[in-house]
């Protein structure tokens, strides 16, 4: 069965950087374009950036461009997010996201699969 | 940037009630919208995708339909289990958007 599992939360301080981690199961990881998706607390969800299923292009929010950083490593089939410069508004759960159905080298980017989520705390 | 405008925010129901929740585009997204619930501490769960078809071992009572800016997900017959947050996301254009959500409340 399909499996993601998140690590690398945690408090930082503003300013700070945190990298977290996706550990993939369950399905061929190398042919899904995989995301991050965001939740701060009592809020609804954030979409925070994506990468295509062989790391070729990637997009990201606006919220987040220019410090976050998505990558993949296809043979340990692990998802990343390098999270730089952290602000108190980028505390929330983080999720990573499989995309749900991929053809050709397209993928539709809704989600069937989650993770169970990380909380990142930015504080002082 | 695509906004998605969800509605009600919050809605009281009872069980057995038909119950509607409304998503609306500020631009087309053809069919390109999804369906999600969550409950309080866990992940979002896929119900409907391609504004219409249901996901593998989501209930019936469930559907999803509209296309272009107008969408609505129906729940026939509220269930104990179906007391959760709704939200939408457009997945045509990024940057891919939600809804604010809908709160399903006990009456």
């Amino acid at each position: 069965q399909v499996q993601l599992v998140e690590s690398g939360g945690g408090v930082v301080q503003p300013g700070g950087s945190l990298r977290l981690s996706c550990a993939a199961s369950g399905f061929t990881f190398s042919t899904y374009d995989m995301n991050w998706v965001r939740q701060a607390p009592g809020k609804g969800l954030e979409w925070v950036a994506v990468i295509r299923f062989d790391g070729g292009s990637k997009y990201y929010g606006d919220s987040v461009k220019d410090r976050f950083t998505i990558s993949r490593d296809n043979s340990k089939n692990t998802l990343f997010l390098q999270m730089n410069s952290l602000r108190t508004e980028d505390t929330a759960v983080y999720y990573c996201a499989k995309a749900g159905y991929c053809s050709g080298g397209k993928c539709a980017h809704y989600y069937d699969y989650w993770g169970q989520g990380n909380l990142v705390t930015v504080s002082s | 940037d695509i906004q998605m405008t969800q509605s009600p925010s919050t809605l009281s129901a009872s069980l057995e009630d038909r119950v509607t929740i409304t998503c609306r585009a500020s631009q087309s997204i053809s069919s390109s919208l999804a369906w999600y619930q969550q409950k309080p501490g866990e992940a979002p769960k896929l119900l409907i995708y391609k504004a219409s078809s249901l996901d593998g071992g989501v209930p019936s009572r469930f559907s999803g339909s509209g296309s272009g800016t107008e969408f609505t997900l129906t729940i026939s017959g509220l269930q104990p289990d179906d007391f959760a947050t709704y939200y939408c996301q457009q997945y045509n254009t990024y940057p891919l958007t939600f809804g604010g959500g809908t709160k399903v409340e006990i009456k």
